[in-house]
């Protein structure tokens, strides 16, 4: 079963906007990561935060932790045509020996 | 540094027939995870290797068996193949004793079961 659930499914933004994703999660974590999947092909890792940490910044790309609502958003700032893809949110538990899972994804289509 | 590379890119399949897809893993890893990924869902988790051995394992049935090499690349097989295993299959490779288990994934096989 899934861990992580985005909120909006489907998000359809004007290039130049800014996407905002929301994942939320069920079980207590140590750190959750944000991936692109473009076109059903492999997974991009984007960003980690940390459970100790609030917000992340990385390029256009902020992330926010909430561990009390056991929650995340992913902003995108100026948006551009190249960012449509899917985002997914996961989780994980603590280290490399904890499996990491995946949310059920937002599809981001940016109309140039 | 080569990445994650995954083989074969597609396969097509018939019911009941065994599958094996093969995976290396990113320079300096040691840990691969396998996934299942159907249409228009996040990645499942399979099961993860480490040292050779199965560590970790997901939600699926004893047809998913894995293997790890002692240079940690790693196999996936799936027997009595079933229509509902129609899906992107994603290795992903990892550092064992990582914090914060960073994961690199392949490009993925497309395995078609008809």
């Amino acid at each position: 079963s899934q861990q992580g659930e985005e909120d909006p499914q489907a998000l359809s933004i004007q290039e130049g906007e800014n996407a905002t994703m929301n994942c939320s999660y069920k079980t207590s974590i140590n750190n959750l990561q944000w991936y692109r999947q473009n076109s059903g092909r492999g997974l991009v890792h984007l960003i980690l935060i940390r459970s100790n940490e609030r917000e992340k910044h990385s390029g256009r790309l902020r992330v926010t932790l909430d561990t009390s609502k056991k929650s995340s958003s992913l902003l995108i700032t100026a948006s551009r045509a190249a960012d449509t893809a899917s985002y997914f949110c996961a989780t994980a538990l603590s280290g490399g020996y904890q499996k990491v899972t995946f949310g059920t994804g937002t599809k981001l289509q940016v109309i140039p | 540094d080569a990445g994650v590379t995954q083989s074969p890119t597609h396969l097509i399949k018939t019911r009941g027939q065994q599958v094996t897809l093969r995976c290396s893993p990113k320079s300096g890893h040691d840990t691969v995870s396998w996934y299942q990924q159907a249409l228009g869902q996040g990645p499942q988790f399979i099961f993860q290797y480490y040292e050779e051995e199965e560590r970790q394992r997901g939600n699926f049935p004893d047809r998913f068996s894995g293997h790890q090499f002692p240079n940690y690349s790693s196999e996936l097989n799936v027997n009595a193949l079933l229509l509902g295993d129609s899906a992107l299959y994603l290795c992903a490779s990892s550092l064992y004793r990582s914090s914060y288990n960073e994961q690199f994934f392949g490009p993925g096989t497309r395995l078609t079961v008809l």
